[in-house]
């Protein structure tokens, strides 16, 4: 099967600028994740959706970044302004957590974002 | 709110030796689920390994095997036979298996370099 397609690969941008990374899970896969991993570390979940609703935003910085998950499938990040602690990459999952005996995730090849 | 700790930043490891890292835990549910996932600097999130917390059996995946202690909360991976392409960032996850509604935590994470 085809894995998670994230894009671009790389983004650096100036602060105050905004960006947008894109998504595209596993097909079939109703549950998508956003994480953003800081140098260093280990990797913190942003935003949760189930088909196109959110389970779970609540460690979205909320003054700056949307995301959305139109038609439950494809689904954009967003930053808006940009601040330097948001170098980091951005990885987005699709995970299969309905059932047990497939029960995993899927991770796509993130997106370095530098910015300055 | 459920947490992994990896209190190792960094390994070493000889080139066909042993290796093993370390993780714990803390978590007031029974039934879920704990990985392995392993980052080159290609950034991808490649899962090694994965555990179900209601199996006393611990998982094997060829050279990779844990030692999952459900009472003392320990989940540690046992790399054998150690490869220079074993070289990577590895991330203990944990997963509370709620159906639709699951998320992956992760430790800070560890890295390992394997010496030739």
């Amino acid at each position: 099967e085809a894995g998670v397609a994230q894009s671009p690969r790389y983004k650096i941008i100036e602060k105050r600028q905004s960006v947008a990374f894109w998504c595209n899970p596993i097909s079939g896969h109703a549950t998508l994740y956003w994480y953003q991993q800081i140098l260093g570390q280990g990797p913190k979940l942003l935003i949760q959706f189930q088909n196109n609703g959110v389970v779970d935003d609540s460690q979205l910085p909320k003054d700056r970044f949307s995301a959305e998950r139109l038609k439950g499938v494809d689904s954009t990040l967003k930053i808006q302004p940009a601040k330097l602690e948001d170098s980091a990459v951005y990885l987005c999952a699709s995970g299969n957590s309905g059932q047990r005996s497939r029960y995993g995730y899927t991770f796509g090849s993130g997106t370095r974002l530098t910015v300055v | 709110a459920q947490t992994v700790t990896q209190s190792q930043p960094e390994m070493s490891v000889q080139e066909a030796e042993t290796v093993t890292l370390s993780c714990t835990y803390d978590t007031s549910e029974s039934d879920y689920y704990l990985f392995w996932y392993k980052q080159p600097p290609s950034r991808q999130m490649i899962l090694v390994i994965r555990q179900e917390a209601y199996k006393q059996q611990n998982a094997t995946e060829n050279r990779f095997s844990v030692n999952f202690q459900k009472a003392a909360k320990s989940f540690s991976l046992k790399i054998s036979d150690s490869q220079l392409g074993d070289a990577a960032m590895y991330f203990c996850a944990y997963s509370f298996f709620t159906g639709a509604n699951s998320k992956l935590t992760f430790g800070k994470g560890i890295t390992l370099s394997v010496r030739p």
